[in-house]
């Protein structure tokens, strides 16, 4: 079943708002890792998260692993049109080294 | 450096023929992924393999899908006897090992009529 929850599905903005998808497992995670894929593209990595409670930036971008390993989130500051896309999260679940997906959240952006 | 290559592109069967996908990972990455997306939907793994081997299959349908990843070649995912509910985009992925970030390839865009 489905090891890695990610909600909201969706999301709506409008430009310049913030946005915020969170990434949560009921097993302790070695790391995560987010995707993004924009419309009729595929998954690009972005980044992978290995440290309990850490948080890397990326210019507008933050992500964060929680203390307990469970949880994960990804920020973006005053978004802009092309944040569009669905954000995925992945993470290896603990002693297993598989990766599962997150259903994902789309992002839309209204300019 | 060549990414994930996936081909076709684009496929279209009629039920009940034979769908066969194919994917040739990154250069250096031993580790191949197998994901189907529907429409306006998150990934759905399917399988992982490693040369020659298929690590973890628990996503694959019991009956009509099959993967290999040999020797020498690229990786296929055959679907036998292909239903409409087979229509979607299925993505490969590869990485260097285990855990680690995984790079797509473009996918193949399955139609069945």
């Amino acid at each position: 079943g489905q090891q890695v929850m990610q909600i909201p599905q969706y999301q709506h903005v409008q430009e310049g708002e913030d946005f915020t998808t969170y990434c949560n497992s009921s097993t302790t995670l070695s790391n995560i890792q987010w995707y993004k894929q924009r419309p009729g593209g595929h998954p690009v990595f972005l980044i992978q998260l290995v440290k309990s409670g850490e948080v890397k930036k990326q210019k507008r971008l933050t992500f964060q692993f929680g203390e307990a390993k469970k949880n994960s989130s990804l920020h973006i500051t005053a978004t802009q049109t092309t944040d569009v896309g669905t954000y995925f999260c992945a993470g290896e679940v603990h002693n297993n080294n598989d990766m599962r997906f997150g259903a994902g959240t789309r992002l839309t952006v209204k300019p | 450096n060549a990414g994930v290559m996936q081909n076709p592109r684009h496929l279209v069967r009629r039920r009940g023929q034979e769908a066969r996908l194919r994917c040739s990972p990154m250069k250096g990455h031993s580790h191949v992924y197998w994901y189907r997306q529907l429409p306006e939907e998150g990934l759905k793994f399917m399988v992982y393999l490693q040369k020659e081997n298929i690590i973890d299959e628990s996503g694959m349908p019991k009956e009509r899908f099959s993967a290999e990843f040999p020797k020498e070649g690229p990786s296929i995912l055959r679907i036998q006897q292909v239903v409409r509910g087979d229509s979607a985009a299925y993505f490969c992925a590869s990485s260097r090992d285990r855990g680690l970030e995984q790079y797509f390839g473009p996918g193949t865009r399955l139609t069945v009529t």
